[in-house]
């Protein structure tokens, strides 16, 4: 799905690097999310935002920060990765009212590896 | 806290037959259903979904069940063949709460040609 971009789709960094992954959307979605993935393992939700104005945490949020720059915009931040953050990393846009409401739409992921 | 429990966590089918993943749900205030694909090193994609103010729908192959009295639904693929062969995610969420969706764990399918 076009309409949802991530950036890069792959990092390899060190431990203890600052590393940004970011999130782009032209759906016009109000939610955005960002999700784990880890090899065999189901979807982990790191935080989720309701707005510009409205940031949540989710079930995994230590060692990580976000940023809703803008409704299209929403970055995912690990302050000093570890090599147990190594994984594929999700993000999602949704509505979250309406008809469509809840339906999720997922970035093509990024693959991080932290050595 | 909220939960959707899936299973099995791994299915394997010969092409043709039929398969059933199941799921229930914690939160009796949850209405929204939807089921997600996530073919190998791909992204998870809708494949179907259900509201609460119905009980079945089907698209060709694919059909999704809900029982809100049990809190549980169901998908079920008929006439498989190997391109179904991914890993299977349900959730569910509730309009009330913004639709913040819970996932299940995930069911791999294999099907055997």
């Amino acid at each position: 799905d076009a309409d949802v971009t991530q950036t890069p789709r792959n990092r390899i960094t060190k431990t203890g690097k600052r590393i940004m992954l970011e999130c782009s959307q032209t759906k016009g979605h109000d939610r955005m999310y960002w999700y784990r993935q880890d090899p065999g393992l189901g979807l982990r939700l790191i935080y989720y935002s309701f707005d510009v104005k409205d940031i949540n945490k989710g079930e995994i949020s230590d060692g990580y920060s976000v940023s809703r720059q803008a409704q299209a915009k929403f970055s995912l931040s690990l302050e000093s990765a570890i090599p147990n953050q190594t994984a594929l990393y999700f993000c999602a846009t949704s509505w979250g009212s309406g008809s469509a409401g809840g339906t999720q739409y997922f970035g093509p992921g990024t693959r991080l590896t932290v050595l | 806290g909220e939960n959707v429990e899936q299973h099995p966590s791994t299915l394997s089918v010969q092409e043709g037959d039929s398969a059933v993943i199941k799921c229930t749900y914690s939160d009796s205030a949850s209405n929204y259903f939807p089921w997600y694909k996530q073919e190998l090193g791909k992204r998870p994609q809708l494949i179907i979904d259900i509201r609460s103010n119905v009980g079945e729908k089907k698209d060709q192959r694919i059909a999704v069940t809900l029982n809100k009295t049990a809190k549980h639904f169901s998908l079920h693929i008929t006439e498989t063949q190997p391109e179904d062969s991914a890993v299977y995610f349900c959730a569910a969420s509730k309009s009330t709460g913004g639709f913040k969706t819970i996932f299940g764990a995930g069911t791999r399918l294999f099907v055997k040609a």
